[in-house]
């Protein structure tokens, strides 16, 4: 079955950091650029950042450049967001999602993990 | 990167045809093809249903459709089936390698 599989979220203090983690099963991970979207509780969806399928180009939104990081590990099928220096408002359910191709990164999302909760507080 | 406007809720019954727009400007939507829909369950994930402004994936009934004028897309549900109220998010490419979403439209089903 091909599916995502995110973990990592937490509670966490403002000024603090996390490590999330999302899995990928089923397809050939290196092939397809993937993407974090973010959604605070209540809200819409947020892009956070994108990756290439090798890894070598990644893209950030403005609200998380400078303190969020995204890299994948093609050998183990995984996608990271290292997220530093958190702020109340980076509290929300993250998403992996997967993209069609290798670098097109915006075309769509055509797969999506079940998310994993990100909770900033003191 | 401003965001898309989108209405925040739209409404139709049981058979009949709702249009759900997405607003943005001539450096996003109206500039590229890269809008997508998605459709979203409550306390689900989102689930893509047009990508490249008309395209739709294998498995999406073809009562979901896409278009686009000048710098306004539609996501058009036709035959509307209980099971489609959700709430619904346009996604654009920007350039300058970012994406812009819209805040979401709640269908509901009446």
């Amino acid at each position: 079955e091909v599916q995502l599989l995110e973990s990592g979220g937490d509670l966490v203090q403002p000024g603090g950091s996390l490590r999330l983690s999302c899995a990928a099963s089923g397809l050939t991970f290196s092939s397809y650029s993937m993407t974090w979207v973010r959604q605070a509780p209540g809200k819409g969806l947020q892009w956070v950042s994108s990756i290439s399928g090798g890894g070598g180009t990644t893209y950030y939104s403005d609200s998380v450049k400078g303190r969020f990081t995204i890299s994948r590990d093609n050998s183990n099928n995984a996608l990271y967001l290292q997220m530093d220096r958190l702020r109340a408002e980076d509290t929300a359910v993250y998403y992996c999602a997967k993209t069609f191709t290798s670098t097109m990164w915006y075309r769509g999302f055509d797969l999506w993990g079940q998310g994993t909760l990100v909770t900033v507080s003191s | 990167q401003s965001a898309l406007t989108q209405p925040p809720s739209a409404s139709g019954s049981p058979g009949q045809s709702v249009t759900i727009s997405c607003t943005g400007t001539s450096s996003d939507i109206g500039y590229y093809n890269y809008v997508s829909w998605y459709q979203q369950h409550p306390g689900k994930a989102p689930k893509l249903l047009i990508y490249e402004v008309t395209k739709r994936p294998s498995g999406v009934p073809d009562r979901f459709s896409g278009s686009k004028s000048d710098n306004t897309a539609s996501l058009t549900v036709s035959g509307l089936q209980a099971e489609d109220e959700a709430d619904y998010y346009c996604i654009s490419y920007e350039g300058s390698k970012t994406l812009v979403f819209g805040g979401g439209t709640k269908l509901t089903v009446l």
